[in-house]
């Protein structure tokens, strides 16, 4: 019954590689969160979909494509992996747009050798 | 700007108070949030406050907000082991669609 869920959970992978990150949620909320966080522990949202649409898109290296084939899914694909993307990815859900909680995902460490 | 600062270490002894501070830049802000995260685990939402509220209070939680001073705090009473990880301070604006900017972390230790 798990509420937001990511997969893989560990991601070991070369420089260069093309990866992706899949997340989904069985609370049927309409919006859905990529964050990013680094070895500090410093989190920064990336995108965010609601029902589907691009809502959020920060500044982030056109390397990184999320995917919402529906509204319980957003998947990250990562091109050209550089050792700089290495950092723990959250996945988050909410409700709403307006102040709504997100539920955060257990995160998927990648590691860019 | 979007700006959270939080300091990053704080250690208390088991059964004290754990008083942890932030400070924001924005005044537009409309929801302040504390998130907890356990090691190797995500973020579980603690409890949040609205930008209207001076305090908020939940069991062991306390939450005072000075929107003067853009001073949130939060304070947990008889602090227990269990009560150790990274607390995150958050902060949502109107028409953010819910975009959250984050301070740093501040990480708790609770010692016997």
């Amino acid at each position: 019954d798990t509420a937001v869920s990511q997969t893989p959970k560990y991601l070991v992978t070369q420089m260069g590689n093309d990866k992706s990150i899949k997340c989904e949620q069985n609370l049927g909320h309409d919006t859905m969160y990529w964050y990013k966080q680094d070895s500090k522990k410093f989190l920064k949202i990336m995108f965010s979909y609601n029902n589907k649409e691009l809502i959020i898109n920060e500044t982030v290296p056109n390397r990184f494509s999320p995917k919402s084939p529906d509204k319980a899914h957003l998947n990250l694909h990562i091109n050209s992996l550089e050792l700089g993307d290495s950092a723990v990815y959250f996945c988050a859900s909410s409700q709403g747009t307006s102040g709504n909680e997100q539920f955060f995902g257990p995160g998927t460490r990648l590691t860019v050798l | 700007g979007e700006d959270v600062e939080q300091s990053l270490f704080l250690s208390v002894r088991e059964g004290d108070s754990s008083v942890i501070n932030c400070t924001y830049t924005d005044s537009s802000s409309t929801y302040l949030y504390w998130y907890k995260q356990e090691p190797g685990a995500g973020l579980q939402l603690l409890t949040y406050i609205f930008s209207n509220m001076d305090m908020k209070q939940d069991q062991r939680l306390t939450v005072l907000l000075n929107k003067k001073d853009k001073h949130l705090s939060l304070r947990i009473a008889d602090t227990q082991t269990g009560d150790s990880a990274i607390y995150f301070c958050a902060e949502s604006f109107p028409g953010g669609y819910n975009k959250l900017i984050f301070g740093a972390g501040t990480r708790l230790a609770v010692h016997p």
